[in-house]
């Protein structure tokens, strides 16, 4: 196992539009996290799964973002009618065990809505 | 003000130098302290893990944590050119670790 995985590590949209990006964490790590950061800042946290249910959103999660982890493993980040204020990297991190508050980063996907 | 402070730079240094990396913060009830790397257009990489208070030593760098000040601190000993990199720090008060809260990152730049 190589770490945390993400796809598509780019994505250009037009605004408007519907995007979704998957995370894979490393293997049995049980809590899972997406944040979002833009350029000059630090990530931002956005929301976070214990296994498929999903504990915290941050209130910079509008109502066009979803997250999804419906098995427990991966899991999906959804933002709908995109607008060029979405344009960030979008991370996503995963924990080993309860107990630990270790996050792990994948390598993120680049959004950019034009 | 912000939860957490910490100077984006740039620092440059040459090649050797001692480095000095620093965060404030105004959370009381933080406990969890972590510093990550950060390269250009990649995924943050963790670095160093501390609890509370103390120091931690890996290698050429060193955590240290005073909650007394609230204020944290990152040395890099004999800095190399690929320590060349944004360094942020992070910080927890859960140890369930709901979510971390970032400094927005210092840019280091070491030169041969």
């Amino acid at each position: 196992d190589t770490g945390v995985s993400q796809d598509p590590r780019h994505k250009i949209t037009k605004r408007g539009q519907n995007v979704t990006f998957r995370c894979d964490p490393i293997s049995e790590h049980n809590r899972l996290y997406w944040y979002r950061q833009t350029l000059g800042q630090g990530p931002e946290f956005l929301t976070y799964f214990q296994n498929e249910a999903q504990l915290e959103k941050s209130r910079l999660l509008s109502d066009r973002f979803s997250a999804e982890r419906p098995k427990g493993s991966f899991s999906t980040l959804e933002i709908q009618r995109t607008e060029q204020g979405d344009s960030a990297m979008y991370l996503c991190a995963s924990s080993p065990r309860q107990g630990d508050t270790e996050a792990f980063f994948g390598q993120g996907t680049r959004l950019t809505v034009v | 003000q912000k939860e957490v402070e910490q100077d984006p730079g740039p620092l440059s240094v040459p090649e050797g130098a001692i480095v000095s990396l620093n965060c404030t913060y105004s959370n009381s009830a933080f406990q969890y302290f972590m510093w990550y790397r950060q390269y250009s257009r990649k995924g943050p990489e963790l670095l160093m893990y501390t609890y509370s208070s103390g120091n931690k030593e890996d290698g050429r760098f060193t955590a240290q944590v005073d909650k007394s000040s609230k204020y944290i601190s990152l040395f890099i000993r004999d800095s190399q050119p690929s320590d060349s990199a944004t360094y942020l720090c992070a910080m927890s008060a859960d140890q369930a670790g709901t979510a971390l809260i970032f400094g927005k990152g210092t840019t280091l730049s070491v030169s041969s």
